[in-house]
């Protein structure tokens, strides 16, 4: 199947500063990528939804100048936590649609932020 | 929103087969049903989806009632690795949000 590469897999930062994750498909082209966080035992939230090319689709209560999401390749989509504090420890997962694969959601391996 | 209802945990025998059952009374003539599963901090992964036929893979079966309200997931033989969260999903088509619900908890026991 399609493989979706996210990076880090987990980062500590000191409360204040600024986080940068990764998401890429690998191996096919994603028009819209997904962002999501989840705390420990509970269920994936979706966060936005990413179109190459345009403006992110946030979510209700999610606030878009603290989650920046850039989508500005076909395989790259990048979401940015502004000015993070020790509530926005979680865990964040994204994911691609490759549509040359019947409309299958694709999910990176999540990454672990834990704000100090 | 999700749109799916899941019991929120069963228990498996190893080697028998696994049903999971799922709720979408609400679904649209257009909606798929997906599911996918999620081991521990890993993200999920993808088993089968379908829209109306019952839908059969390498890792599952996946059968849909004929007016399309429940479905149940089939794991033909479990083994203890697939233990994990399993989600059932409903959803439109390419390009639009794709929402978890809770999930079951499948504990596959030796």
């Amino acid at each position: 199947g399609a493989v979706v590469s996210q990076h880090p897999s987990w980062v500590i930062c000191k409360s204040g500063t600024s986080v940068k994750i990764e998401c890429r498909s690998l191996d096919f082209q994603a028009t819209t990528m997904f962002w999501y966080r989840q705390f420990p035992k509970q269920s994936l939230m979706l966060m936005a939804t990413s179109n190459e090319g345009s403006k992110a689709t946030y979510e209700q209560g999610v606030e878009k100048d603290k989650f920046l999401i850039n989508h500005a390749s076909l395989t790259l989509s990048t979401l940015t936590v502004t000015s993070a504090h020790p509530e926005d420890s979680s865990f964040y997962i994204c994911s691609a649609e490759d549509r040359g694969w019947n409309e299958k959601l694709f999910f990176g391996s999540g990454t672990q932020l834990s704000v100090l | 929103d999700a749109k799916t209802t899941q019991p929120p945990s069963m228990d498996c025998a190893e080697g028998r087969a696994a049903n999971l059952p799922c709720n979408h009374s609400t679904i649209s003539g257009n909606e798929y049903v997906y599911w996918y599963r999620q081991i521990h901090s890993q993200g999920p992964q993808y088993i089968i989806h379908g829209l109306k036929n019952n839908e059969t893979n390498e890792m599952a079966s996946l059968i849909i009632t004929e007016d399309r309200k429940s479905s149940t997931l089939i794991l033909p033989h479990a083994t203890l690795r697939d233990t994990a969260v399993y989600y059932c999903i409903v959803r439109v088509g390419t390009g639009n949000q794709f929402y978890f619900g809770t999930g079951t908890s499948l504990t596959v026991i030796p």
